[in-house]
């Protein structure tokens, strides 16, 4: 089946510092998708990419789609205490009967030092 | 916009009974909604998919007897936990999907079994 590589698997950095976090897959994928999730709750989307190549920013957020619509990246700029919290990435089924299903990498807890 | 719900947040049941979990689209129809489970610390793992008035799909090595799905209406979904054992204690959550195929999470449900 699909599996997603995402790493690194943790990070402890100094507010203000930037971030980066990755996913690569075996499988091609039709959308990546980038969601944070705090303690009890459910995941929150971030941000959506929908075209290899694409590159979309969200605030201090930024993603790629990867070319080979087997990766895909997000970089936080400036990082602030609030984000706090684990990133997971997503890919979305290319077709057949994982259409619309989402595989989930295996989430990257970031921890923010003020 | 893309709100979903759900209910209860917090449960604890004894050991052999049964716990009915909503999942409600606020203000969205979702012709789709997926169910997952999440252990402390992991990654989603994707349960089942249900549709608006059909049965519910169900990942390999997931109990369909155990896991009841009911996808009533295109803005509620239920997932029965049956005879529920210590071992089904977890966060369960549910996301729907937009005409786009955006995913949209619940809060999820954490399921204590004593």
């Amino acid at each position: 089946g699909q599996q997603l590589n995402q790493s690194p698997q943790s990070m402890f950095i100094q507010e203000g510092e930037d971030v980066s976090m990755n996913c690569t897959s075996s499988s091609i994928f039709n959308t990546w998708l980038w969601y944070k999730q705090e303690p009890g709750e459910g995941p929150v989307l971030l941000i959506a990419l929908y075209k290899a190549g694409e590159l979309t920013s969200n605030g201090r957020l930024t993603a790629q789609f990867g070319i080979t619509r087997k990766d895909s990246f997000l970089n936080i700029s400036a990082s602030i205490p609030s984000d706090v919290g684990i990133y997971f990435c997503a890919g979305q089924g290319a077709g057949g009967t994982s259409y619309g299903k989402l595989t989930f990498g295996q989430g990257t807890i970031l921890t923010v030092h003020p | 916009g893309a709100v979903v719900s759900q209910h209860p947040s917090r449960v604890i049941c004894k050991s052999g009974t049964s716990v009915k979990i909503e999942c409600r689209s606020l203000d969205f129809q979702a012709t789709t909604m997926f169910w997952y489970r999440q252990f402390p610390k992991q990654s989603l793992m994707l349960m089942a998919t249900s549709n608006e008035g059909s049965k519910a799909t169900y990942e390999q090595g997931v109990e369909k007897d155990k896991f009841l799905i009911n996808h009533a209406s295109l803005t509620l979904s239920t997932l029965t936990v049956t005879s529920a054992h210590p071992e089904d204690s977890s966060f369960y959550i549910c996301s729907a999907t937009t005409s786009s195929y955006e995913q949209y999470f619940g809060p999820g449900t954490r399921l204590t079994v004593t």
